[in-house]
């Protein structure tokens, strides 16, 4: 099964509401990852948080950790008809930099105008 | 700054056939990795190559094989098509290895139909 399951597995929300995803993984990590992905296209990065932090911003997005529940969150404020898309997680095994990636299953979310 | 291309973008295949799918990496990124991308699977990892050696591999059957040139440009075959081989296939790039301590960068994707 994946490392990093998503929930919900789609959302839809109001313009200008904001949207919370939830990554659950089973192993302890180095780093977790988040990813936009629209549709037909590549993925993009949006943040890495690594497994000693606790919490990241970029702009309207916020990251949180937390490796005793081995779970994270990604946080998009005041959402955007731009922001739809599918978002998600990367973890890896945590034994070393050669570890492989993983995908989560991913959250689609929609924006309604 | 190019980003990360792939070629061709969209392909068909017939089973049974081979098809080779080209990723050039953003410049000065040496690290290549490869992913397939299913509505079932979800994005499962192929392979990673720096440096022109694999580095790493998924789970994936000797069907599945790549290398990398000189330059970093990489080429993933697949031989011998099989309808569950029908994907997105992605390619991203980093400066140096390691897919999950930096931030991956991701082409288009070749869309691989198989009939």
């Amino acid at each position: 099964s994946q490392q990093g399951e998503e929930d919900p597995q789609a959302l839809s929300i109001q313009e200008g509401e904001n949207a919370t995803m939830n990554c659950s993984y089973k192993t302890s990590i180095n780093n977790l990852q988040w990813y936009r992905q629209n549709s037909g296209r590549g993925l993009v990065h949006l943040i890495l948080i690594r497994s000693n932090e606790r919490e990241k911003h970029s702009g309207r997005l916020r990251v949180t950790l937390d490796t005793s529940k081995k779970s994270s969150s990604l946080l998009i404020t005041a959402s955007r008809a731009a922001d739809t898309a599918s978002y998600f997680c990367a973890t890896d095994g945590g034994y070393s930099s050669a570890s492989k990636i993983i995908f989560g299953s991913g959250t689609r979310l929609s924006i309604r105008p | 700054k190019a980003g990360v291309t792939q070629t061709p973008r969209y392909l068909i295949k017939t089973r049974g056939q081979q098809v080779t799918l080209s990723c050039s990496p953003i410049s000065g990124h040496r690290s290549v990795s490869w992913y397939q991308q299913t509505p079932g699977q979800g994005l499962q990892f192929l392979f990673e190559y720096f440096s022109e050696t694999q580095r790493n591999k998924g789970n994936f059957p000797g069907r599945f094989s790549g290398r990398q040139f000189s330059n970093s440009r990489s080429e993933m075959n697949v031989s011998t098509l099989e309808l569950g081989d029908s994907a997105l296939y992605l390619c991203a790039s980093s400066p140096s290895p390691g897919q999950i301590n930096q931030p991956q960068h991701f082409g288009d994707g070749t869309r691989l139909s198989i009939l």
